[in-house]
Formats: C-alpha cells, sequence, structure tokens
C-alpha cells in the first residue's frame, strides 16, 4: 500500500511559538494531500485541502493565516502553526490521495501530537 | 442530520464471533465509502474501499453496500482481541475529493 510518513511524530512548544508539521508520501506522488485535526474522543476534523502548487483550500472556521500550509512538490506538503497557543494541542494527521485508478483514495500519515505550553 | 452517522458504541463482541460495524450517509451522490481502523493514539489506517452495490470480501472483513437504503457496513468474521479499536467510516461525496467521516464506533472483542 501507499505510505505517508510525517514528522516530528511529536512535538511539545512554548505558548507563541511556531511550529512546522512535514507529510511526505513516499513511493507515490500526490497531488492533493489533507490536514486533519483529532482531539481526545472526537472524530477527524478536515482542516484544509492542499493542493500542489496552488493555495490551499480551507473548511469553515479554521483560520488560514493561523495554520499554514504549503504543497511545494508532489510528494510534500508542510502545516505551520503560527503563534501556537495551549488550545492548539491537538493530533495532526496527514493523508495523500493515492490516485492509482478509478477512484482516488487516501492514505494518512502516523500523525503529530502537538503539545503547546 | 449528521452527512455520515454511526454508532459510537461501545459495542463489545466476544473472541470468535462476528463483529458487525454499520453506517448511514445522507448524500445520495456519494460515490466512494471506505473503512478505517484507528487505534487509541494512532493514525487511521484503511481496512475496505467499496465503490458498488452489493459485498465485497477481504479476509475476515466484508464490506456491504447499498446505495438505495444509504446505508454501509463492515463485517469481522472470527472477531480477534486485536481487532479492539474504533472503526471509521468515510464518504466521498459527489464532486469532492475530500472525505466525510462519521464519529466511529468503538469496538471491543472480549477474550
Amino acid at each position: 500500500g501507499a505510505v505517508v510518513s510525517q514528522h516530528p511524530s511529536w512535538v511539545i512548544c512554548k505558548s507563541g511559538t511556531s511550529v512546522k508539521i512535514e507529510c511526505r508520501s513516499l513511493d507515490f506522488q500526490a497531488t492533493t494531500m489533507f490536514w486533519y485535526r483529532q482531539f481526545p474522543k472526537q472524530s477527524l476534523m478536515l482542516m484544509a485541502t492542499s493542493n500542489e502548487g496552488s493555495k490551499a483550500t480551507y473548511e469553515q472556521g479554521v483560520e488560514k493565516d493561523k495554520f499554514l500550509i504549503n504543497h511545494a512538490s508532489l510528494t510534500l506538503s508542510t502545516l505551520t502553526v503560527t503563534s501556537a497557543h495551549p488550545e492548539d494541542s491537538s493530533f495532526y494527521i496527514c493523508s495523500a490521495n493515492s490516485g492509482t485508478g478509478v477512484v482516488d483514495t487516501q492514505y494518512f500519515g502516523p500523525g503529530t501530537r502537538l503539545t503547546v505550553l | 442530520q449528521k452527512e455520515v452517522e454511526q454508532n459510537s458504541g461501545p459495542l463489545s463482541v466476544p473472541e470468535g464471533a462476528i463483529a458487525s460495524l454499520n453506517c448511514t450517509y445522507s448524500d445520495r451522490g456519494s460515490q466512494s465509502f471506505f473503512w478505517y481502523r484507528q487505534y487509541s493514539g494512532k493514525s487511521p489506517e484503511l481496512i475496505m474501499s467499496i465503490y458498488s452495490n452489493g459485498d465485497k470480501e477481504d479476509g475476515r472483513f466484508t464490506a456491504q453496500l447499498n446505495k438505495a437504503s444509504q446505508y454501509v457496513s463492515l463485517l469481522i468474521r472470527d472477531s480477534q482481541p486485536s481487532d479492539s479499536a474504533t472503526y471509521l467510516c468515510a464518504v466521498t461525496l459527489q464532486g469532492a475529493q475530500k472525505l466525510v467521516f462519521g464519529q466511529g464506533t468503538r469496538l471491543t472483542i472480549n477474550p
């Protein structure tokens, strides 16, 4: 199956600092990647859709100036949480579309656990 | 009405029995349907995908789709304790790439 990696797997930062999370598709090219956030005991919440070479599409209620997304290549998308605050502490997961057939399938990275002190 | 609905559980099934997980969706134009398994503290892992009406089997897993009833299910045969996890139903809405997830069903297999 398609493999997606994320780095770092966990990060602890101080309030007010910025954190960058990388998402890579290792064995396929992904024109579209997705960023999700998951709070404890809740389902995944889509934050934004990232298309290679164009601006990301953010879901309603997600601050695009706070969560900066860059999809510079077909295998890499980055999410930067700017001026992080404790309420941004969450499990951030990316996924990438593997367009191997008629319908694209999303494969998920292992996630990044962010703790903001 | 939520776009994708699942019973949050918890659902408890004895080891060796069949676990049945259900999901309904509201958009009749939905095209693709997925079941993901998520262990606590981990990211979702794709279990099955199904696109047309009927059954699709893969090992101990069977996905069933009924577009007329807007219903998709996942059966797990010979349930094992390692199957204990949260199962997420996800649907691709018509004309969209993004997935819409249900809230997940927590499944516990009792030895």
